[in-house]
């Protein structure tokens, strides 16, 4: 399977615990985005990647999420001292996006779905 | 600001029946993208289609047709002959240019049940 893939699907957790997602995004895909949904929501932007740099990051991110991409390759979400309010399915996607191109549609994984107990 | 409103939902049908998902956005950059995404049950989004704001020209592709009005700041997307198979929340985004990152601005997505 060449699309993008994230582990775990599924994570409960106790709160304050901290956990780790990962995501794998399609090979030679140069941009990396972090997304979380909460339930009836769409899809709201953490954070983004070009190759290793993290380059913009959403005010939803607080001091207690941290994002890594070490090798331009695959990427770690990070949570610290989880709160109830994280729970939420985080959703990791990719493109590729050629110099002096705009954009281009961005290939989403399966997600992440978080629960904090 | 950037923002995308879809008004409906929830939506239910009879098989076979069309329907129109409803879409509208906000921003003031002459140059953005639109988008549709389908969440089946499963979870992951899946690409439908983008349009780029230079083009209004409305696209078909199957029993999916899409409909870019700049004037009216809407871009909708209409299932002919729907089928159980077509049931699902569909999400149209909206990206612009902001800093480079071309993030999606997603609506907050329309639930369609199509019935048997």
């Amino acid at each position: 399977d060449t699309g993008v893939s994230q582990n775990p699907r599924h994570k409960i957790t106790k709160r304050g615990q901290n956990v780790t997602f990962r995501c794998d995004p399609i090979s030679e895909h140069n941009r990396l985005y972090w997304y979380r949904q909460t339930l009836g929501q769409g899809p709201e932007f953490l954070t983004y990647f070009q190759n290793e740099a993290q380059l913009e990051k959403s005010r939803l991110l607080s001091d207690r999420f941290s994002a890594e991409r070490p090798k331009g390759s695959f990427s770690t979400l990070e949570i610290q001292r989880t709160e109830q309010g994280d729970s939420a399915m985080y959703l990791c996607a990719s493109s590729l996006v050629g110099a002096g191109q705009g954009t281009s549609e961005q290939f989403f994984g399966p997600g992440t779905r978080l629960t904090v107990l | 600001a950037q923002k995308v409103t879809q008004a409906q939902t929830e939506i239910s049908v009879v098989e076979k029946e069309d329907v129109t998902l409803d879409c509208v956005y906000e921003t003031r950059d002459t140059t953005y993208y639109l988008f549709w995404y389908k969440q089946p049950p499963s979870g992951e989004l899946v690409f439908l289609i983008r349009r780029n704001s230079f083009d209004e020209q409305n696209e078909i592709s199957g029993r999916y047709s899409w409909n870019f009005q700049k004037s009216t700041s809407s871009f909708n997307f209409t299932i002919t002959a729907s089928q159980v198979v077509d049931s699902a929340v569909y999400f149209c985004a909206l990206s612009v240019p902001t800093s480079g990152t071309y993030k999606y601005i997603f609506g907050t997505g329309t639930r369609l049940k199509v019935l048997a």
